[in-house]
């Protein structure tokens, strides 16, 4: 069954508000990511917590992993419309072939 | 520029026909992977190489079959093309095998079977 699923499915909010996406998985990972992807564009890396890991941060982005919850949150502060995008939490499911289980994805819109 | 670059962009094609997806990395990864994502954008893994080495292989018809010439290229042949083939397919790569990193993906390319 698919690993990963993430909520809420779409969100729309103003430029300068805060974005929150949850996602959640199933099964043991090693590690957990975060990627974006831009209307008719490939998926960009955005970043990476380990199982052992609970916080990380990067620019305007917060990432939070819960293990004994298996869920994982991206937080996107003071978004620009240029944040709209389509975001994806994708696990390694503990393996270490590099085969990533992607969720289903959170549409963002950022409303100018 | 270093990328993963895909050919071609967009692919029309008529049921039963075969088609290639060619995918390119100059970043000098060793390790490259086929995606597929539904209209729902739901992403699927379907093979990964290592080296040229066949390292995942999904429950995927075997209709399809990839390629890996040399490290930098992944190919994708589809045998017989069905209507359920329709979706955008994307190539990506990470610097080694395992998940320890994150992958760099191609832009995709949006095979439709009429």
């Amino acid at each position: 069954s698919q690993q990963g699923e993430e909520d809420p499915q779409a969100l729309s909010i103003q430029e300068g508000e805060n974005a929150t996406m949850n996602c959640s998985y199933k099964t043991s990972i090693n590690n957990l990511q975060w990627y974006r992807q831009n209307s008719g564009r490939g998926l960009v890396h955005l970043i990476l917590i380990r199982s052992n890991e609970r916080e990380k941060h990067s620019g305007r982005l917060r990432v939070t992993l819960d293990t004994s919850k298996k869920s994982s949150s991206l937080l996107i502060t003071a978004s620009r419309a240029a944040d709209t995008a389509s975001y994806f939490c994708a696990t390694d499911g503990a393996s270490n072939t590099g085969k990533l289980i992607f969720g289903q994805g959170t549409t963002l819109q950022v409303k100018p | 520029d270093t990328a993963v670059s895909q050919t071609p962009k967009y692919l029309v094609t008529q049921m039963g026909n075969d088609k290639s997806i060619k995918c390119e990395q100059n970043l000098g990864h060793d390790t490259m992977y086929w995606y597929k994502q539904d209209s729902k954008k739901f992403l699927k893994i379907m093979f990964s190489y290592n080296n040229k080495e066949l390292i995942i292989n999904e429950t995927v018809p075997n209709r399809f079959s990839p390629k890996s010439p040399d490290k930098a290229h992944l190919n994708l042949h589809i045998n017989s093309l069905e209507l359920g083939d329709s979706a955008v397919y994307f190539c990506a790569s990470t610097p080694r095998g395992g998940s320890g990193t994150g992958q760099y993906f191609g832009p995709g390319t949006r095979l439709t079977v009429l």
